[in-house]
């Protein structure tokens, strides 16, 4: 079946420094990418939509100048937490649908982010 | 505003009884509904999807949908010490790309046996 892989699956990191993520679909082609974070016994909440070559769209309150996502290829976004702080640390998940696939939608195994 | 709401739970379920879960949602145009488990520190597992108004069986699962009334149920039939998780209710919208989801925060059910 269809795989999404993510890295790093954890990550600690002190207080200032960026950190980047990345989302790759191993099997298939994915026009788009959904980055969402995730706080401790919390809902998935839906950070941006990442579409392969052009600009994310990000949700409401999340500030795109600090995460910054690229897609630049059709298997491979990524997110960036530049100047990471303690408030930034959460469980980031990404997902993906197939390019022409349907009603898809494959998820990473998230990433474990801890600001220290 | 856009909202999918759940029991928090937890729902403790003895092994072999049916564990009930319910969402609602506040979107009318809501048309696709999914039901994910995720066990901690994981990613979340599709278990089913519902479009229509009705029942929809998948092996011991069963998905009700009532779009006037703006919910969706799971039933989980013969439960398992395995079934313990948190079940996310998901919604996603006509008029977004496919995929972009709107998550419940999720019901944790324990399965004692």
């Amino acid at each position: 079946g269809a795989v999404v892989s993510q890295h790093p699956s954890r990550v600690i990191c002190k207080s200032g420094t960026s950190v980047k993520i990345e989302c790759r679909s191993l099997d298939f082609q994915a026009t788009t990418m959904f980055w969402y974070r995730q706080f401790p016994k919390q809902s998935l909440m839906l950070m941006a939509t990442s579409n392969e070559g052009s600009k994310a769209t990000y949700e409401q309150g999340v500030e795109k100048d600090k995460f910054l996502i690229n897609h630049a290829s059709l298997t491979l976004s990524t997110l960036t937490v530049t100047s990471a702080h303690p408030e930034d640390s959460s469980f980031y998940i990404c997902s993906a649908t197939p390019a022409g696939g349907g009603e898809k939608l494959f998820f990473g195994s998230g990433t474990q982010l801890s600001v220290l | 505003q856009k909202e999918v709401e759940q029991n928090s739970g937890p729902l403790s379920v003895p092994e072999g009884a049916i564990a009930s879960l319910n969402c609602t949602y506040s979107d009318r145009v809501s048309q696709s509904f999914f039901w994910y488990r995720q066990y901690s520190g994981k990613s979340p597992e599709l278990i089913m999807s519902i479009y229509s108004n009705g029942d929809k069986e998948d092996g011991r699962f069963t998905a009700q949908l009532n779009k006037a009334s703006q919910y969706v149920s799971l039933l989980i039939r013969d439960s398992q010490p395995s079934d313990s998780a948190t079940y996310l209710c998901a919604v996603m919208l006509t008029t977004d790309s496919w995929g972009k989801f709107q998550f419940g925060a999720g019901t944790q059910v324990v399965v004692t046996p």
